[in-house]
């Protein structure tokens, strides 16, 4: 079945624990990016990758950082995660210009 | 900058009406232009518009560009209460991935 998967789906921490967020596709799509949803605001994009160890920064890359060793997979990772970062996350793929498929979301809380 | 409005932000109708929800864009390069609907959980792909005039149709939903105005209206009609979720309008502009507006958050009473 074509999918994107996200892991975890929920997750609360702490302030300043570092934590990854996986995505991963199996369409071979060239295009993935991540976005967070926050009330009023919308879906803002933190980051994208055109290709394989091509990445580029979003509207909100701030306190975010991404890697694209691998079609498939396109993890998030928070170095120092803080409260502003609570958020649902989506990671998205697509081919070359046409609709996105989303993963199911991870919805993080940082305390 | 790359902009994608929506209107209305937000939206409370009776079961039975007619909806029309606005995309305007202001994007280099424009590509195409996407509605989603999101309900609880991840977006979904409702219709991809890339010609001015074309009306798209799916059920009680359809859509259509106007690339002149540089908008897109999505239409529902005869609305049911499961109709109720968050429509969000993206463009595709070029080489990057999409940029999305707001939304509207469309809420159907019985």
């Amino acid at each position: 079945e074509a999918q994107v998967t996200q892991n975890p789906r929920y997750l609360i921490t702490v302030t300043g624990k570092k934590l990854t967020v996986t995505c991963s596709q199996n369409m071979n799509h060239e295009y993935m990016s991540w976005y967070r949803q926050d009330p009023g605001l919308g879906l803002r994009q933190i980051y994208y990758s055109m290709n394989v160890e091509v990445t580029d920064k979003g509207d909100v890359p701030e306190g975010y950082k991404v890697s694209r060793k691998e079609k498939r997979n396109f993890p998030l990772i928070l170095e120092s995660p803080s409260p502003n970062q609570t958020s649902l996350y989506f990671c998205a793929s697509s081919p070359r210009g046409f609709e996105q498929f989303f993963g199911p979301g991870t919805r993080l809380t940082v305390l | 900058e790359d902009k994608v409005v929506q209107s209305p932000l937000s939206l409370v109708v009776h079961e039975g009406d007619t909806v029309t929800l606005n995309c305007s864009y202001e994007v280099t390069n424009f590509r195409s232009l996407l509605w989603y609907k999101q309900e609880k959980k991840a977006p979904t792909f409702l219709f991809m518009l890339t010609s001015s005039g074309i009306e798209k149709k799916s059920g009680r939903l359809s859509s259509i560009l106007d690339k002149k105005e540089l908008s897109s209206i999505l239409n529902i009609t005869a609305t049911q209460t499961g109709d109720s979720a968050i429509y969000l309008c993206a463009v595709n502009s070029g080489n990057t991935p999409l940029v999305f507006g707001k939304g509207t958050r469309l809420s159907v009473i019985a």
